[in-house]
């Protein structure tokens, strides 16, 4: 899976509580992608990073917020997550944003909010 | 705005028949196309894209698609159907007008099922 890990794989929480997803890298990939899975919606955009420390907001990036300190990491967290929430969260890679470069993906993380 | 749509929720193709699974988009310009698997419980994997030059584009294990521009289409074609491609396919576009992004717009998503 192009060198790419997720942690955890699977979690439960409650509503409301704080939760941190984190895709790690060993592709040296200047850009980093969260993506939500849903069912009848494929896979939407959250938050993306073009480099270390800049970062931006996709289109369901609402209730979320995300953090690269490394070029390796990019954290997406949850401040208070809601049942809404639940989903099935994917990391993705690219060399750079040209429209020829190709997206690789994590293995995912299952999230569910009780 | 930049479109995708996958017209069939499901497909079901007997073991050893050509199947074929659809994708039509709507872009603004040259459109940049892109097919992924997604097996269970699995992350997507890349399976072929379209750029520019031939409009058939072929791929990773076996699979081709024929990218069609009078008809705005992208299917996903492989002449002879294996039950282990019984799978999630989705039909993404690369979105050219959020700046420098990079995002893809997919589809839905498409069962693909093939059966012994």
């Amino acid at each position: 899976d192009a060198g790419i890990t997720q942690s955890p794989r699977h979690k439960v929480t409650e509503t409301g509580t704080p939760v941190t997803l984190r895709c790690h890298q060993t592709e040296n990939h200047r850009y980093m992608y969260w993506y939500r899975q849903d069912p009848g919606h494929g896979l939407r955009l959250i938050h993306y990073s073009y480099g270390v420390k800049d970062t931006d907001k996709g289109e369901v990036s609402d209730g979320y917020s995300v953090s690269r300190s490394k070029t390796e990491d990019f954290l997406l967290t949850l401040e208070s997550a809601t049942s809404s929430q639940t989903s099935v969260y994917f990391c993705a890679i690219s060399e750079d944003s040209h429209s020829t470069d190709t997206q690789y993906f994590g293995p995912g993380t299952r999230l569910t909010v009780l | 705005a930049q479109s995708v749509a996958q017209p069939e929720d499901q497909v079901n193709v007997a073991e050893g028949n050509p199947l074929t699974v659809k994708c039509t988009y709507s872009v603004s310009g040259n459109p940049y196309l892109f097919w992924y698997v997604q097996y269970p419980n699995r992350g997507l994997q890349f399976l072929l894209k379209y750029i520019t030059g031939d409009n058939l584009v072929k791929g990773s294990y076996g699979f081709e698609a024929e990218f069609n521009k009078s008809q705005t289409s992208f299917h996903l074609k492989k002449p002879s159907a294996l039950v282990s491609d019984s799978a999630l396919y989705f039909c993404a576009v690369r979105d050219r007008g959020s700046g420098n992004t990079g995002k893809l717009i997919f589809g839905q998503g498409t069962t693909l099922q093939v059966k012994p």
